[in-house]
């Protein structure tokens, strides 16, 4: 089945230490996009990708960085995680063309992060 | 401004009672409406979207939700609640400015417990 993907499910890092969480796609969506989201809040866009073409959001910290080395993937990296940046990642995917102005999104399972 | 509200944090109802979740909503052009449903510690998933055409939209699990242009209303519903419909339930808006209109504008969510 065509599926949102992410790795790993459950994330522990220390504060301060560099991390990576991963998100792959079988759907061939053209957007992907990272969310964050807290204990039951509605999830907050940190950054999208249409194609290669990135988007960030005007209040993500710089903290937070991602890279999308070809469709099928998009990595969301945390240079200095503080305790704050403890939450769920959701990664989500959508396609985008002319003439699917409503296209719905896809979310991934979610990585929870931990920060110790 | 554009913007999604859900009233009511949580409602409770009984298993076998329809239940109702309520979403408001503005946005300067047509609205492009979804719903989401979000289980513990997982992703988000899709359950409708109305873009056009019939008021009422019929969706996944047995959900549906009538879009209302007068009062800006797009509640979701179900005929006959089950325990395991039981979740937070997100409702969102397409963002109508121009240059964001791959994002949602998303409501504050609201906890759905079924009792049996």
């Amino acid at each position: 089945d065509a599926m949102v993907i992410q790795n790993p499910r459950y994330q522990v890092t220390q504060f301060g230490k560099p991390v990576t969480l991963s998100c792959s796609q079988t759907l061939n969506h053209n957007v992907m996009y990272w969310y964050q989201q807290k204990s039951s809040q509605a999830p907050k866009l940190l950054f999208h990708y249409y194609d290669k073409d990135f988007n960030n959001e005007a209040d993500t910290p710089d903290n937070f960085q991602s890279r999308r080395p070809n469709t099928s993937f998009c990595f969301l990296d945390i240079r200095s995680p503080g305790l704050g940046d403890a939450a769920m990642y959701l990664c989500a995917t959508s396609s985008r063309d002319r003439r699917s102005l409503g296209n719905e999104q896809f979310f991934g399972p979610g990585t929870r992060l931990t920060v110790l | 401004a554009q913007s999604v509200a859900q009233p009511e944090d949580q409602v409770n109802v009984a298993e076998g009672n329809p239940l109702t979740v309520k979403c408001t909503y503005s946005v300067s052009g047509n609205p492009y409406l979804f719903w989401y449903v979000q289980y513990p510690n997982r992703g988000l998933q899709f359950l409708l979207k109305y873009i056009t055409g019939d008021n009422l939209v019929k969706g996944s699990y047995g959900f549906e939700a009538e879009f209302n242009k007068s009062q800006t209303s797009f509640h979701l519903k179900k005929p006959s609640a089950l325990v395991s419909d039981s979740a937070l339930y997100f409702c969102a808006v397409r963002d109508d400015n121009a240059g964001n209109n791959r994002k949602l504008i998303w409501g504050l969510g609201t906890s759905l417990a079924v009792n049996p």
